[in-house]
């Protein structure tokens, strides 16, 4: 079974503060994705990276960056988080092919106050 | 702006009735679809996949896949309480599975 996990299920920050999000794979995938979702929105890409070091921005990179130093393993920085960064926080990985599906992780419930 | 569209719902259904949920997207050359199933405060979790026009059954669920007319819908046959959730229709784009994207998905609730 592939398995997908997250550092944290639930993190309360601070508005400024630095925030990592971690997610780890153990299923040798090569891509990695970090989605947020939010009530009314659905899933929104952030950033999804393809192979090591490699990354590409999604629909809403604004305030995020990424880090991928290891294939199983990919990051999610809020540099400076705000009030706007509030929302559920999902990573999943995929195979190369087109019909690979996407496997997700648990989610990690982000609250910046 | 490629999209996949989806009535949010809520789509109430009696216990042992069929559950229709539909799915329209935007672009045309897109090659891959698949069903997730999100419960409350859960992530997305796979529940079926097609890539070629038609029918595609696996138990109580039947994907339907009509390129020329740009949908792709999901069939629950005899509906239980436990189906109740969030259902997301998800389009591969491209032939890379690098990105693929997602509806807001349909609430279902399956009424006793």
């Amino acid at each position: 079974d592939v398995k997908v996990t997250q550092s944290s299920r639930y993190l309360v920050k601070r508005t400024g503060e630095k925030v990592f999000l971690e997610c780890v794979q153990d299923m040798d995938h090569e891509n990695m994705f970090w989605y947020r979702q939010d009530p009314g929105l659905g899933l929104r890409l952030i950033y999804f990276s393809y192979d090591v070091k490699m990354k590409e921005k999604g629909d809403i990179p604004e305030g995020y960056s990424v880090s991928r130093e290891k294939k199983e393993r990919f990051s999610l920085i809020l540099e400076s988080a705000s009030t706007n960064q509030t929302s559920m926080y999902l990573c999943a990985s995929c195979g190369a092919g087109a019909a690979d599906t996407q496997y997700f992780g648990p989610g990690t419930r982000l609250t910046v106050l | 702006q490629k999209e996949v569209e989806q009535n949010s719902g809520p789509l109430s259904v009696p216990e042992g009735a069929i559950a229709s949920l539909n799915c329209t997207y935007s672009d045309r050359g897109s090659q891959s679809f698949f069903w997730y199933r999100q419960y409350s405060g859960k992530s997305p979790e796979l529940i079926m996949f097609i890539y070629s026009n038609g029918d595609k059954e696996d138990g109580r669920f039947t994907a339907q896949l009509n390129k020329a007319s740009q949908y792709v819908s999901l069939l629950i046959r005899d509906s239980q309480p436990s189906d109740s959730a969030t259902y997301l229709c998800a389009v591969n784009e491209d032939s890379s599975a690098s990105k693929i994207i997602f509806g807001s998905g349909t609430r279902l609730s399956i009424r006793p």
